[in-house]
């Protein structure tokens, strides 16, 4: 059964910083790339980034670019979201989700970006 | 980028109704839509993939369609479980984009 657990989140002021994790099990995690969803309160699905399964592969969507850094781990079946330069619209839901088609999600990690 | 616009953002419904929600691609992307069922608090769910095909331990009251850019999921004999958020999905290209999401709501 796949599985992928997300945490690291939590309430951070604006302009620091804040990683996630997703840890993956039930799959072979190296074989599959994977993706960072995020959910506003209230609001629909945001995309916000994929990595291939060997790393080769990246990108995010224009609203973190330049600010989020994906990566992965596969020995440790792993994948990270580092979070810089945090804005307010940047608090959600974030999901990991395997794949290119997001076929599986994780329970998901609330961050709250407030003074 | 391509626009997923999804109609209705809500529904009020009853059981036993038949119900389909749409997603007009603003481009091409084939075959790559999924749908996604969301229950209160809970992750999103699989339910439709390549547009068309039932994911696993999906029940066959669910279908999805393609006609030219739209695609369509739809719920023939609506059950109280059914009640939830539904998302369809492009993954023809980066970036990923979601369709509004469409609240089904029981009368």
């Amino acid at each position: 059964e796949v599985q992928l657990v997300e945490s690291g989140g939590g309430l951070v002021q604006p302009g620091r910083s804040l990683k996630l994790s997703c840890v993956a099990s039930g799959f072979t995690f190296s074989n599959y790339g994977m993706n960072w969803i995020r959910q506003a309160p209230g609001k629909g699905l945001e995309w916000v980034a994929y990595i291939s399964s060997g790393s080769s592969y990246i990108y995010y969507a224009e609203t973190v670019k330049g600010r989020f850094t994906i990566s992965r781990d596969n020995a440790k079946n792993t994948l990270y979201l580092q979070m810089t330069s945090l804005r307010s619209e940047d608090t959600a839901l974030y999901y990991c989700a395997t794949s290119y088609s997001l076929d599986y999600w994780g329970q998901g990690v609330m961050v709250t970006v407030s003074s | 980028d391509i626009q997923m616009t999804q109609s209705p953002s809500s529904m009020s419904v009853s059981l036993g109704d038949t119900v389909t929600i749409t997603c007009r691609a603003s481009q091409d992307v084939g075959i790559y839509v999924n749908w996604f069922q969301q229950k209160p608090g809970k992750s999103p769910r699989r339910m439709i993939y390549r547009a068309t095909n039932l994911a696993d331990g999906v029940p066959s009251r669910f279908s999805g369609s393609r006609s030219g850019s739209d695609y369509s999921l739809t719920i023939s004999s609506l059950e109280s479980e059914d009640v939830a958020d539904y998302h369809c999905l492009q993954y023809d290209e980066y970036p990923r984009t979601f369709g509004g999401g469409t609240k089904l709501e029981l009368k």
